[in-house]
């Protein structure tokens, strides 16, 4: 089976810029999640969809970080403007309906503010 | 306030010895903790999990412990090998819909 796929897989702006990640889950995958990981640290939550509803954005910095999933399948996660502290990896991951489930993770979006 | 404690520091052990990494937290009460496999430039990968009413877990030459009244997880793997080496994080269940947290992750590494 397919794993999660993410585009692009670096990317570098300048601050003040804007930028976009995209994620494909696994087929089949109700739920999905975007991460923010930052060197040394584990993956911070940032918006978790559950099909085309959002479950939990309490740690998305909505003055400038937006996410969708129109059609319950694929997603974008934008950052507008950019600041420096954004340089992070962004981890795109799915699961299956049923909770307690494992969750597949995609390779990322290597992401640098200058 | 919440917090969840891997052993910040590497961990080197020799080949064939057994790695036992620790995941500590506080203020929080996790119905189920899952540990991850993280290698460098890629996505995490999972390994096992273990729900609050179970004290431990295995799957091959892995093993998991899980002490509700310590609030502690532990994470062991016997007869290690260089392959082995790879950041490992734990996750805890901190909401509905399978939301996780994780942890800073530890870093091991298995030397001949």
């Amino acid at each position: 089976e397919a794993g999660v796929a993410q585009s692009p897989r670096y990317k570098i702006i300048e601050k003040r810029q804007s930028v976009a990640f995209w994620c494909n889950p696994i087929s089949g995958h109700a739920t999905l999640y975007w991460y923010q990981q930052i060197l040394g640290q584990g993956p911070k939550l940032l918006i978790q969809f559950q099909n085309n509803g959002v479950v939990d954005d309490s740690q998305l910095p909505k003055d400038r970080f937006s996410a969708e999933r129109l059609k319950g399948v694929d997603s974008t996660l934008k950052i507008q403007p950019a600041k420096l502290e954004d340089s992070a990896v962004y981890l795109c991951a799915s699961s299956a309906e049923d909770s307690h489930n494992e969750q597949f993770f995609g390779p990322g979006t290597r992401l640098t503010v200058l | 306030s919440q917090k969840i404690e891997q052993n910040s520091e590497a961990l080197n052990i020799q080949e064939g010895k057994t790695a036992t990494l620790t995941c500590n937290y506080t203020n929080y009460s996790p119905a189920y903790l899952q540990w991850y496999r993280q290698d460098p430039g890629r996505g995490p990968v999972f390994l096992l999990l273990i729900r609050e009413n179970e004290k431990e877990k295995r799957k091959e030459r892995l093993k998991v412990t899980f002490d509700t009244t310590l609030k502690q997880s532990l994470f062991h793997i016997t007869a290690s090998q260089p392959a082995d080496s790879a950041t490992y994080l734990c996750a805890l269940e901190t909401g509905g819909g399978n939301k996780l947290t994780f942890g800073t992750g530890t870093q091991l590494k298995v030397e001949l």
